[in-house]
């Protein structure tokens, strides 16, 4: 139990679906990030929220759209996902964004196939 | 942005065995990390580790920042420290960067 708690753990979606991916730290910290991690492939960072504001998009599709309603959840609204978007899908918090001395904790993932 | 490489790619001991494994990266960073991530895909937090020398049971981590690398030494390996370990590094406002990871698999 890290602190960090995804829903759902599996989704299996049509690319037709719309779908939305659920993180929740109870951590108080006020970054939080969404990772994806494909087969064979290092974690790609897609976006990061300090304090609620988007601070980062790692040139991530319109497909893939995040919301971070308040700095203790962050949700990843899917829609018109292709195949290849088939990953784990990762939340992730720290206290801060990136400053020496952050450790990042991570949720146990969203594995996400597309049919 | 910082290069990270790990070695080896892919690690088989028997039950007991140690070992050891690497992280070099191409530039200073003021953040290192190591995870590892299950079978079942949650990534744990080992260490914090920017530099010096950590133990924490089995485990121990050792950060040499001049010369840009980290090791993460298991000793009496288990079955349960199967899956792969990644380092993580970043130097100031930069993004976290991953490693390619090692993958170890413990035989009983």
């Amino acid at each position: 139990e890290t602190g960090v708690t995804q829903t759902p753990r599996h989704l299996v979606m049509g690319m037709t679906n719309k779908k939305s991916l659920k993180c929740e730290q109870h951590l108080g910290h006020n970054a939080m990030y969404w990772y994806k991690q494909s087969a064979k492939k290092p974690l790609e960072l897609m976006f990061v929220y300090n304090f609620k504001e988007q601070t980062e998009n790692n040139s991530v599709p319109s497909r893939f759209s995040p919301e971070c309603p308040n700095s203790s959840h962050l949700f990843l609204h899917l829609h018109t996902l292709q195949p290849e978007d088939s990953a784990l899908y990762l939340c992730a918090s720290s206290q801060g964004q990136g400053a020496a001395g952050n450790t990042i904790y991570f949720g146990e993932g969203s594995w996400l196939t597309v049919v | 942005g910082i290069q990270v490489e790990q070695s080896p790619p892919d690690l088989i001991l028997q039950e007991g065995a140690n070992s050891t494994l690497r992280c070099n990266f191409s530039d200073s960073v003021n953040n290192l990390q190591w995870f590892h991530q299950n079978p079942w895909g949650q990534l744990i937090n080992l260490f914090y580790i920017p530099s010096g020398t950590k133990q924490n049971g089995r485990l121990s981590a050792t950060t040499v920042a001049t010369e840009r690398y980290s090791l993460l030494y298991i000793s009496s390996s288990q079955t349960t420290d199967s899956g792969v370990y990644f380092c993580a590094v970043n130097f100031g406002n930069e993004k976290l960067t991953f490693g390619t990871g090692t993958r170890l698999t413990i035989i009983p």
